[in-house]
């Protein structure tokens, strides 16, 4: 099946600094998301991005389908932007298995 | 409007015991799907249901079923429970079978003692 690998598992900054999240996956897919787990397991949707580039505030992302990648940027992080970031993908055929990554643990410190 | 909602939020039972999970999908969403992670890592697809026909199966044993009612509701049944069952059950919606954004609920935390 196909897989998912997320750069790097954690990541540690200081309020106000830049990151960038990756996320490689092994073969053509027609979904990708990201998500942020809160403290409490809830996935929130930050995007839906199986190709091009979106903005949303202080969040970015980009899918180069053709090259299987996805980042994520965060900018002026905020200690409320720390948790898990997910990225996951599903295939054209079949169901809407969605494949997770392992995920990016992401620490704010004011 | 409500989004995913899910029920109960958190639930203890003994091992070999058997379990019922509840999902409502946002409204309008017609496919639902479930979820489980454990501790670290990501969620693991368990089941697709799609206007109340399963439309996919993850890795998972016979123990874990599900079903889809006619108000697009869903409920996911665990028999016989094991340690290694206790994790966060998450449930998903999506508007049809072909539209692939999926919208998480807040999920279902089960322990298993």
């Amino acid at each position: 099946g196909i897989q998912v690998e997320q750069s790097p598992p954690d990541l540690i900054l200081q309020e106000g600094a830049n990151s960038t999240l990756r996320c490689n996956f092994s073969d053509s897919v027609n979904n990708l998301q990201w998500f942020h787990q809160n403290p409490w397991g809830q996935l929130i949707n930050l995007f839906y991005i199986p190709s091009g580039t979106k903005q949303n505030g202080r969040l970015s992302a980009t899918t180069v389908a053709t090259e299987r990648y996805s980042l994520l940027y965060i900018s002026s992080s905020q200690t409320t932007d720390s948790g898990v970031y997910f990225c996951a993908v599903s295939r054209i055929q079949g169901a809407q298995k969605l494949v997770f990554g392992q995920g990016t643990r992401l620490t704010i410190n004011p | 409007d409500a989004g995913v909602t899910q029920s109960p939020t958190h639930l203890i039972k003994t091992r070999g015991q058997q379990v019922t999970l509840r999902c409502s999908p946002i409204s309008g969403h017609k496919s639902v799907s479930w979820y489980q992670q454990v501790l670290g890592q990501g969620p693991q697809f368990i089941f697709q249901y799609y206007e109340k026909e399963e439309r996919g199966r993850g890795n998972f044993p016979d123990r874990f079923s599900a079903r889809q009612f006619p108000n697009y509701s869903s409920e996911l049944n665990v028999n016989a429970l094991l340690l290694g069952d206790s994790a966060l059950y998450l449930c998903a919606s999506s508007l049809s079978d072909r539209a692939y954004e999926q919208y998480f609920g807040p999920g279902t935390r089960l322990t298993v003692t």
